[in-house]
């Protein structure tokens, strides 16, 4: 298998249950944040975003919350399902016009059948 | 979206050889990105590659070791010179679409390994 997540912290759910993911982000300036989610032997894949004049943003079983105070980003997956197994990447832009992201060292999610 | 796709998908090679990655998209692109992936490890940035100009790279990536070309909106390559054990990794592309913030699409990858 590929070596992705191999060394990441790891959270193991139990299916069906509900995941946090957490992240901490080291840049004040930055206005936009990603999560990605990265399967085995493919690229990440863009889960959702939030802006950073919002606290919290909801998608199809994900919900995404910011806190600025403390510069914190988490990940909440509602009725976690095998399929949700992967590796979650937090990603930042630091509001230049660079479109560049600094990607977070990322959390390897194992959901238990 | 896009679909991007990246040859080789993977490779070993011996060190002190080069080896060329392309990425293509189907549609035309505002931004192109390449990113490095160590064992275990998260996603670092190591240029943009910019269209019909010299790539910007970031700290700690060179030209002479990673060279990048850009000759148009939809292709690119990287180019890893004179390779070591080190550079042992996952190279990604990534693409920012016209009308987009900041999302990236990615693709899916070129896992190399060198001994």
């Amino acid at each position: 298998g590929e070596s992705v997540g191999l060394h990441l912290p790891t959270l193991s759910v139990q299916e069906g249950d509900n995941s946090i993911i957490n992240c901490a982000y080291s840049n004040s300036a930055s206005d936009y944040f990603i999560w990605y989610k990265q399967e085995s032997g493919k690229g990440p894949q863009f889960i959702i975003d939030i802006r950073s004049n919002m606290d919290k943003r909801q998608g199809q079983r994900v919900t995404v919350l910011l806190n600025k105070t403390v510069k914190h980003l988490s990940l909440q997956i509602a009725a976690t399902q095998p399929g949700d197994s992967a590796v979650y990447f937090c990603a930042e832009n630091i509001g230049d016009s660079s479109y560049k992201l600094i990607f977070g060292s990322g959390t390897r999610l194992l959901v238990r059948p | 979206s896009a679909v991007i796709s990246q040859k080789p998908s993977r490779d070993i090679c011996q060190r002190g050889t080069s080896l060329t990655i392309q990425c293509q998209v189907d549609s035309q692109v505002t931004m192109m990105f390449w990113y490095r992936q160590q064992p275990g490890q998260s996603l670092t940035l190591i240029a943009t590659a910019n269209q019909g100009s010299e790539a910007t790279y970031e700290s700690g990536f060179v030209i002479d070791k990673f060279p990048i070309s850009r000759p148009n909106l939809t292709f690119s390559t990287l180019t890893v010179s004179n390779m070591s054990p080190e550079d042992s990794s996952i190279y990604l592309c990534s693409v920012v679409l016209p009308g987009q913030t900041y999302e990236q699409y990615f693709g899916p990858g070129t896992r190399l390994t060198v001994t």
